[in-house]
Parts: C-alpha cells; sequence; structure tokens
C-alpha cells in the first residue's frame, strides 16, 4: 500500500500570508497520478490540482501543485478568507486502487 | 453544470443493510467511472468502490469487499452502493464522485451520512 504523509497536520496563518503544504509518499508515485483537494465542512470536496501541478477548472492561480517521485507539494501564494480548509492529496495506482493523505488544516491565526 | 445529488443515509443497526443512491445531472453520466467515497468521524478521506463508466467492472477496498455492491443505471443517471453486513466502523459520510481518466475526481457529491449503531 501507498500511504501519503501529509505535513503540517495544522497550519496557523493569517491571510494574505503564504501556505505550503507537503505530502510524501512511502514510494514513488507517478507525477500523472498526484491530486490535491480542498475539503470544506458539509462541503463536496473540490479539485485543486491534477497532474502534480495542473490547475482544475476554475480554480485561482493563488493554488500551485509542484514536486516529483515521492515529495510534492501545495502551495497557496496569498491566503484569502475563503481558502481555510483541509487539503488533502491523492494519489492513484497502488494497493488500493486510491489513498489519501491524513489532510492538512490551515486554520485562521 | 455537473451535479452530483447523495440520498440514502440514515441509522442502521449492526448487521443490517442499507442502500445509498446518487443522482446525476448536468454531464453525460454514462461517459464517466464512478465511485464511492467515505469519511469516518474525525478521519480522512477513505476510497470505497469503483464501476466502470458501462457497469462493465468494479472494484472495491478490501475493508469493504463483499460486504458492498457498486452499481450504476445509466439511463437513469444513478450510481448506487448496496451495504451489508454493515458494521460501527462504516459509520461515516458517504461521497460519490466521478472520475478523470480513472486517476482524480472532479466532480463530488455534499455527501450522505450513515451511522451504524445499536
Amino acid at each position: 500500500e501507498i500511504v501519503l504523509t501529509q505535513s503540517p497536520g495544522t497550519l496557523s496563518l493569517s491571510p494574505g500570508e503564504r501556505a505550503t503544504l507537503s505530502c510524501r509518499a512511502s514510494q514513488y508515485i507517478s507525477s500523472s497520478y498526484l491530486a490535491w483537494y480542498q475539503h470544506k465542512p458539509g462541503q463536496a470536496p473540490r479539485l485543486l490540482i491534477y497532474g502534480a501541478s495542473s490547475r482544475a477548472t476554475d480554480i485561482p492561480d493563488r493554488f500551485s501543485g509542484s514536486g516529483s517521485g515521492t515529495d510534492f507539494t501545495l502551495t497557496i501564494s496569498r491566503l484569502e478568507p475563503e481558502d481555510f480548509a483541509i487539503y488533502y492529496c491523492q494519489q492513484y495506482g497502488g494497493s488500493p486502487l486510491y489513498t489519501f493523505g491524513q489532510g492538512t488544516k490551515v486554520e485562521i491565526k | 453544470q455537473a451535479q452530483l445529488v447523495e440520498s440514502g443515509g440514515g441509522v442502521v443497526q449492526p448487521g443490517r443493510s442499507l442502500r445509498l443512491s446518487c443522482a446525476a445531472s448536468g454531464f453525460k453520466f454514462s461517459n464517466y467511472g464512478m465511485h464511492w467515497f467515505r469519511q469516518a468521524p474525525g478521519k480522512g478521506l477513505e476510497w470505497v468502490a469503483v464501476v466502470f463508466y458501462d457497469g462493465s467492472k468494479t472494484y472495491y477496498a478490501d475493508s469493504v469487499k463483499g460486504r458492498f455492491t457498486i452499481s450504476r443505471d445509466n439511463p437513469k443517471n444513478m450510481l448506487y452502493l448496496q451495504m451489508n453486513s454493515l458494521r460501527d466502523e462504516d459509520t461515516a459520510v458517504y461521497y460519490c464522485a466521478r472520475d478523470i481518466n480513472s486517476c482524480y475526481f472532479d466532480c463530488w457529491g455534499q455527501g450522505t451520512l450513515v451511522t451504524v449503531s445499536s
């Protein structure tokens, strides 16, 4: 099983600050198979980034993804009030077919 | 605009069954693989099952294999999850989602809560 470990568990920041979220895989992942999601309580998860670095439809350009191999990063360049949420990385291709990291909560400082 | 709406959640005793439904609209349902996910209280997202666009193949997480069955009715734009022999640890919010290239998920429902409790 491919395990995704996200860090930090919680990120306390102020609006306007930069957020850097990490996702580390227990073994190699093709960049094509790494995605990031935003999830707010009571709402549907939202695809932000696919293929490690491609923004999904209608995602603002303050969100960017990077990385390869086992280390991937989601960066939010300047936090807006609506960006405070939980963020998950997700991979495809292992067993089970799809796994998620445990999440990083971005909270208002 | 693509939309998914889950229904069918509720409180059920251990060992009993429940069927979840997911109504799709705003896109050509029969073109997409469809999945169920869940999120237990205080936990992260867990993939549960997938059904191919034409219903020809299904795959399950080990935690539900042999107990849950995913299916679809393309003419009705509906996705289902039949859950049998429910356990306490199946308590979660269940989400349906469509996949893109079998790799990631670009449209999700808002979820339906299943509580397994005596």
